[in-house]
């Protein structure tokens, strides 16, 4: 199965700042790449699907000028937090799925974000 | 609208003890996953039922797919520490291969 590598684990910023997540397909080529947010003991809410060489697809309700998505290559897609606030604090996490539905969608090991 | 609704919430139990954990829905899919997932980890996939009435065996964990494929169970016999974690349900609806909706998830606690 695919292997997939996030990066950072964790990371704290101060409020108005900008981080950068990365999201490598480290042995597929993954041309569609889909990011996730979750709360504490909450379920997984898609934020928006990466498309290789074009525009994200973003979900009802999330702010596509605060979450910017890169998916430049067929490796790797990045999710940029503009300037960050303490709401925004919380555990990103992409996926590649598989080529069928059947193998599954494979998942980063997650980022958490801190805004201070 | 959170499409797949979990059951329970939470469960917290003592080793050895027997579960059931549910996943319900009003809308058809055509397949189910369940996934794990532990603390500070992204969720990892344990098995996939494509037809309505399946039942899939992993070790101690029994999975069911609703005869009208719009509910799916999990049982997990003998449980043990190791199964402590958040399991997620995942459909995927009719119409193609498209993204799947996840369930509000189950944290499970086993005590040793």
């Amino acid at each position: 199965g695919a292997v997939v590598s996030q990066h950072p684990s964790w990371v704290i910023c101060k409020s108005g700042t900008s981080v950068k997540i990365e999201c490598r397909s480290l042995d597929f080529q993954a041309t569609t790449m889909f990011w996730y947010r979750q709360f504490p003991k909450q379920s997984l809410m898609l934020m928006a699907t990466s498309n290789e060489g074009s525009k994200a697809t973003y979900e009802q309700g999330v702010e596509k000028d605060k979450f910017l998505i890169n998916h430049a290559s067929l490796t790797l897609s990045t999710l940029t937090v503009t300037s960050a606030h303490p709401e925004d604090s919380s555990f990103y996490i992409c996926s590649v799925r598989g080529v069928q539905f059947e193998d599954g969608y494979t998942f980063g090991s997650g980022t958490r974000l801190t805004v201070v | 609208t959170q499409l797949l609704e979990q059951s329970p919430q939470f469960l917290s139990i003592q080793e050895g003890e027997n579960l059931t954990v549910y996943c319900n829905s009003s809308s058809v899919f055509s397949s189910l996953q369940w996934y794990r997932q532990e603390p500070g980890e992204g969720p990892v996939l344990l098995v996939t039922v494509v037809t309505g009435g399946e039942v899939k065996k992993l070790k101690r964990l029994t999975f069911q797919f609703g005869d009208a494929r719009k509910d799916s169970s999990l049982h997990i016999t003998a449980a043990q520490p190791g199964d402590t974690g958040l399991y997620l349900c995942a459909g995927l609806r009719y119409g193609g291969y498209q993204k799947v909706t996840f369930g509000t998830g189950t944290k499970l606690q086993v005590i040793p």
